[in-house]
């Protein structure tokens, strides 16, 4: 069955440091990958998506690869902040139909000590 | 603030009720999905609608049920509620279908404990 994991279920850096969150796949092929960011008791709120033919995207202190080789995404926060710090999902989208629809992994929580 | 509401936020209830939870998308959104949150699951999809017709199905149990309205708002009905349902129930909307690659919206939750 298609399974998401997301490397650890808490990550704890310094402030200035790059927070890297892995996030691997099997037995799916998405069509896109994205990442969310949520805060306790809230909705998640989407970040970024990268296509299945994009190595990587970047939006300001965020970076993320995909490398469907190994199955893997990368989300790169660079100069981390203790605002940074909250549970990120990454969510995986397949081809149309019922594929289409987001597959979470249970998340990483990030806290960014000052 | 992403513009999708959902009611009520707080919801308690005991074993073998029924419930209905509500949800109104982002203005010009036409797809609503429904997704439930608990500790050991993760976020889990359970059900979408686009334009008022049922697109996709995820793991949603047979005593739940959902429906999109003329006016694009949802609801979600459970039913039978055992003790196991309690968790966060999530809307979100997107512009279009899933698969084209849209960012969803999510909702603030309806936090559902059943006693």
């Amino acid at each position: 069955s298609q399974k998401i994991e997301q490397n650890s279920e808490a990550l704890n850096i310094q402030e200035g440091k790059t927070a890297t969150l892995t996030c691997n796949y099997t037995n799916y092929s998405p069509a896109y990958l994205q990442w969310y960011r949520q805060d306790p008791g809230r909705g998640p709120v989407f970040l970024l998506l990268i296509r299945e033919n994009e190595k990587e995207k970047r939006k300001e202190r965020l970076k993320v690869t995909f490398d469907t080789t190994l199955k893997q995404s990368l989300f790169h926060i660079t100069a981390s902040q203790p605002a940074d710090s909250a549970t990120y999902l990454c969510a995986l989208v397949g081809y149309g139909g019922s594929q289409g629809n987001l597959i979470f992994g249970k998340g990483t929580k990030l806290s960014v000590k000052p | 603030d992403s513009g999708v509401t959902q009611t009520p936020k707080h919801l308690i209830t005991a074993t073998g009720q029924r419930v209905t939870l509500r949800c109104s998308p982002r203005s010009g959104d036409l797809s609503v999905y429904w997704y439930q949150q608990s500790l050991d699951q993760g976020l889990q999809f359970l059900i979408q609608y686009y334009n008022g017709e049922e697109r996709a199905k995820g793991n949603i149990l047979e005593r739940f049920s959902a429906q999109q309205f003329p006016d694009l708002h949802s609801e979600l009905n459970l039913s039978s509620l055992e003790l196991g349902d309690s968790a966060l129930y999530f809307c979100a909307s997107s512009v279009d279908m899933a698969g084209v690659g849209n960012e969803q919206f999510f909702g603030p939750g309806t936090r559902l404990t059943v006693l």
